[in-house]
């Protein structure tokens, strides 16, 4: 298995700001991935981060808005750029570990006010 | 588009098996049925998965029809703690590690 953190568990921040969120996993792992989960609604893929590369993104997703980092095998950040309310959502962290079990981390709930 | 239709929602009572159906009739021959639950402002967390044969783990087991085109995740023991969504998705294992795709779940609801 794979153990996932992320930070910040939780903020509140003005629209119109930027806000990094971390993932830390506790093994080297190849494919980490962004999840959003609006509010009542099931998990969105947003792109998958690949190590040495730039991410990809899904389809209604664009870098400019999620511009994501992926420096090393056990760590990427996420970036929610120039806020709204419509980003409030749960923010989730996801790798696939070698079994190809694919194990997510606590996820991130972001309010945007 | 969801390759997997599940219903919306169930009920069962604490102790008593939960049958979870799920359809997928469009399966390929290389996509694996996974099983994901969530339990409310958590994480999915993994359950099960398997290709075509029965699968059992310490958790649930897993029933595929011989034509792959259903399946059905057995709790047999609900408790309480076993509220959650559930998640059935099929999803081609590969090298490239494929991403899982959610669609909408189902809503267990174990009550006493």
């Amino acid at each position: 298995s794979a153990v996932i953190s992320q930070k910040p568990s939780r903020d509140i921040c003005q629209r119109g700001t930027s806000l990094t969120i971390q993932c830390q996993v506790d093994s080297q792992v190849t494919m980490m991935f962004w999840y959003r989960q609006q509010p009542g609604q099931s998990l969105t893929l947003i792109a998958t981060a690949n190590q040495g590369s730039e991410a990809t993104y899904e389809s209604g997703f664009v870098i400019d808005k999620f511009p994501i980092s992926r420096p090393n095998l056990t760590f990427s950040t996420l970036t929610v750029s120039n806020m709204s309310p419509e980003d409030s959502s749960i923010y989730l962290c996801s790798v696939i570990a070698p079994r190809n079990e694919q194990y997510f981390g606590p996820g991130t709930r972001l309010t945007v006010t | 588009d969801a390759k997997t239709t599940q219903p919306p929602s169930m009920d069962c009572a604490e102790g008593r098996a939960a049958n979870l159906p799920c359809n997928h009739s469009t399966i390929s021959g290389n996509e694996y049925v996974y099983w994901y639950r969530q339990i409310h402002s958590q994480g999915p967390q993994y359950i099960i998965h398997g290709l075509k044969n029965n699968e059992t783990n310490e958790m649930a087991s897993l029933i595929i029809t011989e034509d792959r085109k259903s399946s059905t995740l057995i709790l047999p023991h609900a408790t309480l703690r076993d509220t959650a969504v559930y998640y059935c998705i099929v999803r081609v294992v590969d090298q490239a590690g494929t991403a899982l795709i959610f669609g909408k779940g189902t809503t267990l609801s174990v009550s006493s």
